[in-house]
């Protein structure tokens, strides 16, 4: 089993309409999370960071961290084409870990 | 504010050629570097992490190597490639507690 399971998709949907990523992971303790954002031929960027679980708001984005399903989602709202891309969650153990766990990634297309 | 570069941006190799990527990092001092290798469709393989000059972490056994001969560089390398040494180079640095940031890439080819 994988330590973080991403679907990798491929996801396609309608502008304007709301994108849900997921990701699951096989190890409690486990306490940051993020969210990156990578385009066809260029390295990832970093989209969201959140510690624990809740919800943290950017703009379109959602992120949010639910520990007691080892469970962590992104929400884009109002889908632009310019968000086509794959999305790739990532982990950390404690504050002084120095290696991330990935996620696969999931190719998400927003038609115009 | 902080830079990473890579180079070369496209590599084309032989099996059996030597290999030489590198990357450096403006605006930060001893940062966290790594290298990742994306394989088409697939996630990111952590292959070498460094948190100091010289100091070198391998995560996965293979015809790789890495050295970091300066604070701000970091090198990967390989005396003779293989075919499945084909994929996407990724060089990234550490900022804070997780926060990786990543270059462009290196897109390489065995042929």
């Amino acid at each position: 089993q994988k330590e973080v399971e991403q679907d990798p998709g491929p996801l396609s949907v309608p502008e304007g309409a709301i994108v849900s990523l997921n990701c699951t992971y096989s190890n409690s303790a486990f306490q940051y999370f993020m969210w990156y954002r990578q385009y066809s031929r260029k390295g990832p960027e970093l989209l969201m960071y959140t510690y624990s679980s809740g919800n943290k708001e950017d703009g379109r984005f959602t992120a949010q961290v639910d520990k007691s399903s080892k469970y962590i989602s992104l929400f884009i709202r109002d889908s632009q084409p310019s968000d086509s891309a794959t999305y790739l969650c990532a982990m950390a153990l404690r504050s002084n870990d120095y290696k991330l766990s990935f996620g696969a990634g999931t190719t998400v297309t927003v038609r115009a | 504010s902080q830079t990473i570069h890579q180079w070369p941006a496209t590599l084309v190799q032989p099996v059996g050629s030597p290999l030489s990527l590198e990357c450096t990092v403006e605006g930060t001092s001893n940062p966290n570097l790594y290298w990742y290798r994306q394989a088409a469709g697939r996630g990111l393989q952590l292959l070498f992490y460094s948190v100091g000059i010289g100091q070198i972490s391998s995560e996965v056994p293979q015809n790789l190597s890495a050295s970091r001969p300066q604070d701000r560089q970091f090198i990967l390398s390989s005396k003779k490639l293989l075919l499945s040494d084909s994929g996407f180079y990724l060089c990234a640095w550490m900022f804070g507690q997780h926060e990786q940031y990543f270059g462009p890439g290196t897109r390489l080819t065995v042929t």
